[in-house]
């Protein structure tokens, strides 16, 4: 069983703080890395993807990965209250066609 | 660029009906397909993903069924729907290959009685 950890929150940050996803998963061989933001009653949209090790940013999102430790995690800057809602990890291995998703961290950032 | 669809987008049957739900991609040739549930307050379930015309592969044994006619096109079926069918059905795609992004459709919500 491929298992991807999420907490799951809620998660409360205030507005203009930093919001810290975190994501673990059990599958060593893992290679790709996905982080989903989900409205709630609306689909998963893809906001990151990471593949190497270390940090990659877009805007105010930055992933962080760490093989090593089997960690993934999210900031994010600056927060929002539209970046209120349902984030999902994902996960890769290195055959196959499947993901492994987290039960995802819902995040709230009040005004 | 792709476009992803599904339809319907809500829908409520009884127990023991039918099911048939579309998927369709547009802007892209040979995409992976997959389609998967997600239960009130649950993580994604990945029921079945296809990688060309025909080709099915099944993650959870139910009573659900898929079928590729086409090569943009994805269905999800049933002869008789549970009350545990009840969910959030999502399509994805991505392109042909180990590790790729993976796009959601807008999702079915379905709602067995």
């Amino acid at each position: 069983q491929k298992e991807v950890e999420q907490n799951s929150g809620p998660l409360s940050v205030p507005e203009g703080a930093i919001a810290s996803l975190n994501c673990t998963y059990s599958d060593r061989g893992s290679q790709s890395f996905f982080w989903y933001r989900q409205y709630s009653g609306k689909s998963p949209e893809l906001i990151m993807s990471i593949y190497s090790n270390g940090d990659k940013e877009d805007g105010r999102f930055t992933a962080q990965l760490n093989k090593a430790s089997q960690y993934v995690s999210l900031l994010i800057r600056d927060s929002q209250p539209s970046d209120s809602a349902t984030y999902l990890c994902a996960v890769s291995p290195n055959t196959g066609n499947q993901f492994y998703f987290g039960t995802g961290t819902s995040l709230t950032v009040i005004p | 660029s792709q476009t992803i669809h599904q339809w319907p987008a809500t829908l409520v049957q009884p127990v023991g009906s039918p099911l048939s739900l579309e998927c369709t991609v547009e802007g892209t040739s040979n995409p992976n397909l997959y389609w998967y549930r997600q239960a009130a307050g649950r993580g994604l379930q990945l029921l079945f993903y296809s990688v060309g015309i025909g080709q099915i592969s099944s993650e959870v044994p139910q009573n659900l069924s898929a079928s590729r006619p086409q090569d943009r096109q994805f269905i999800l079926s049933s002869k008789k729907l549970l009350l545990s069918d009840s969910g959030f059905y999502l399509c994805a795609w991505s392109a042909t290959g180990t590790g790729d992004e993976q796009f959601f459709g807008p999702g079915t919500r379905l709602t067995v009685l």
